[in-house]
């Protein structure tokens, strides 16, 4: 069965120090999508990122960069020199390929991010 | 260049009453998903639709919850009789197809006194 796990329920910070939040995730498909979305405190999600199960390059995105490891399941999300507005809860989420799959969303319990002054 | 748009953002009914939640999809985008997100629990998936068709509504309750996406308006989430329980985020998604990327409305918060 499809599970994501964010084993970190909440992440405390200064600003300018760099974090990472962990995904696993668990899944039979051999063709999967993982997402991370984030969800600031007024409540609306964040499309961040999608990748497939087939692209394990690292990707960079300004201070965001992710790290899949397959032979792990693991899907990382590191903010480098955090920020202030970066607080929010943080979730990472699988999606399956297989016949009786549609492309809904299994999410992880999310990570709430604090980043202190 | 509109997002995903639901309405209301905030639903307050009583014990028994209707609810009813639109969304709105992005343009071009004819994919609809409806996620709930219960207090101090994660995002779960209720059901998938295209246009005038339930794909996937294997996360609904088996009742008082229904879905549709008819071939012109919003897509419409109703509850009846609420009940407190249903106390919840209510979130629409949309895409392009069915394993790209989801686009989050705001939610409708609904609020069952």
């Amino acid at each position: 069965a499809q599970k994501v796990t964010q084993a970190q329920t909440e992440i405390s910070v200064v600003e300018k120090e760099d974090v990472t939040l962990d995904c696993v995730y668990e899944t039979r498909d051999t063709t999967y999508y993982l997402f991370w979305y984030k969800q600031p405190p007024s409540g609306e999600l964040v499309f961040l990122i999608r990748r497939n199960s087939f692209d394990e390059q690292n990707e960079i995105s300004g201070r965001y960069s992710w790290n899949f490891q397959k032979s792990t399941s693991s899907f990382n999300f590191t903010i480098t020199a955090s920020q202030v507005v970066d607080s929010a809860v943080y979730f990472c989420a699988l999606s399956e390929e297989g016949s009786s799959n549609t492309g809904k969303l299994i999410f992880g319990q999310g990570t709430t991010l604090q980043v202190k002054p | 260049n509109a997002g995903v748009m639901q309405n209301p953002r905030h639903l307050v009914r009583r014990r028994g009453q209707e609810a009813r939640l639109r969304c709105s999809p992005m343009k071009g985008h004819s994919h609809v998903y409806w996620y709930r997100q219960l207090p101090e629990e994660g995002l779960k998936f209720m059901v998938y639709l295209q246009k005038e068709n339930i794909i996937d509504e294997s996360g609904m309750p088996k009742e008082r919850f229904s879905a549709e996406f008819p071939k012109e308006g919003p897509s419409i989430l109703r509850i009846q009789q609420v009940v407190r329980g249903d106390s919840a985020a209510y979130f629409c998604a949309s895409s392009r197809g069915d394993l790209y990327e989801q686009y989050f409305g705001p939610g409708t918060r609904l609020t069952v006194t």
